[in-house]
C-alpha cells in the first residue's frame, strides 16, 4: 500500500542553519505530495505542496521538490529560525482522492 | 474565520465510560475526517465522511463510531473506552472536488486519557 517514510527525530539546529528532512513515499500512480507543520499545541496546516514531478512547492523560506525518479520530497529551508521549532508531517494522496497518508512527523528544534 | 472546532479540548475519563469527542466546521466542507496520532506512528485515519450520512472506517475504525447528520458536524463516539485509546485526536476537513488538493484543515486537538 501507499506510504511515507520520514528521517527520525529530533533534528537539532542553532538559528540561521540549514534544514534538510528527508522524505521518501511509496505509491502507485502519481501522487499529490505535502509538507504539514504542527507547532506546539496546535493542529496541522499545510506548509507546502506539490503536485506533479518536478513541481517546487515554497512556503515561508521551506522548499521541497517532487522527485519521482528518487520517490522524494526533502523539505529544505536556508536558514531556520527559533519560530520554526515544530514537527513537520510530510504525506501524500492520490490524485482525485481525499485520503491523505502521513509520515511519523520529524520534530525541529531551533536553538538560538 | 474559518475554522474546524474540537471540544473538549482536554479530557481525562475511565474504562468503559461512553464519551463523545464533538467536531463542527464553518466552511460547508463535505468531506470530515478523524485522525488520532500517537508518538512513532504519525497520524492514523480512524473514520471518515464524504458527505452527509456517508461515513466508512479509516486505517484503526475498531472501539469507535461517527456519524454525519448534518453537514457541518462529526462527532467521533467512544462507546466504552479503554487505555489504548489514550491518544490526540484531530478531526479535519476539506471541499471535494478540488482534484485531491490536499489541503486539509485541522482543528486544534482533543488529548484524551483512559485510566
Amino acid at each position: 500500500g501507499d506510504s511515507v517514510t520520514q528521517m527520525e527525530g529530533p533534528v537539532t539546529l542553532s538559528e540561521e542553519a540549514f534544514l534538510t528532512i528527508n522524505c521518501t513515499y511509496t505509491a502507485t500512480g502519481y501522487p499529490s505530495l505535502f509538507w504539514y507543520v504542527q507547532y506546539p499545541g496546535e493542529g496541522l496546516q499545510l506548509l507546502l505542496k506539490a503536485t506533479k514531478a518536478d513541481d517546487k512547492g515554497s512556503n515561508k523560506g521551506f522548499e521541497a521538490t517532487y522527485r519521482k525518479e528518487t520517490t522524494s520530497f526533502h523539505l529544505e529551508k536556508g536558514s531556520v529560525q527559533v519560530s520554526d521549532s515544530a514537527v513537520y508531517f510530510c504525506a501524500l494522496n492520490r490524485k482525485n482522492t481525499d485520503k491523505l497518508i502521513f509520515g511519523t512527523g520529524t520534530r525541529l528544534q531551533v536553538f538560538p | 474565520e474559518a475554522q474546524v472546532t474540537q471540544n473538549p479540548r482536554y479530557l481525562i475519563t475511565v474504562t468503559g465510560k461512553k464519551l463523545t469527542v464533538t467536531c463542527s466546521q464553518n466552511m460547508n466542507h463535505e468531506y470530515m475526517s478523524w485522525y488520532r496520532q500517537d508518538p512513532g506512528l504519525g497520524l492514523r485515519q480512524i473514520y471518515y465522511s464524504m458527505n452527509v450520512e456517508v461515513t466508512d472506517k479509516g486505517d484503526v475504525p475498531e472501539g469507535y463510531k461517527v456519524s454525519r447528520k448534518e453537514k457541518r458536524n462529526f462527532p467521533l463516539i467512544l462507546e466504552s473506552p479503554s487505555p489504548n485509546q489514550t491518544s490526540l485526536y484531530f478531526c479535519a476537513s476539506n471541499k471535494r472536488g478540488q482534484g485531491g488538493s490536499g489541503e486539509l484543515f485541522f482543528g486544534e486537538g482533543s488529548r484524551l486519557t483512559v485510566l
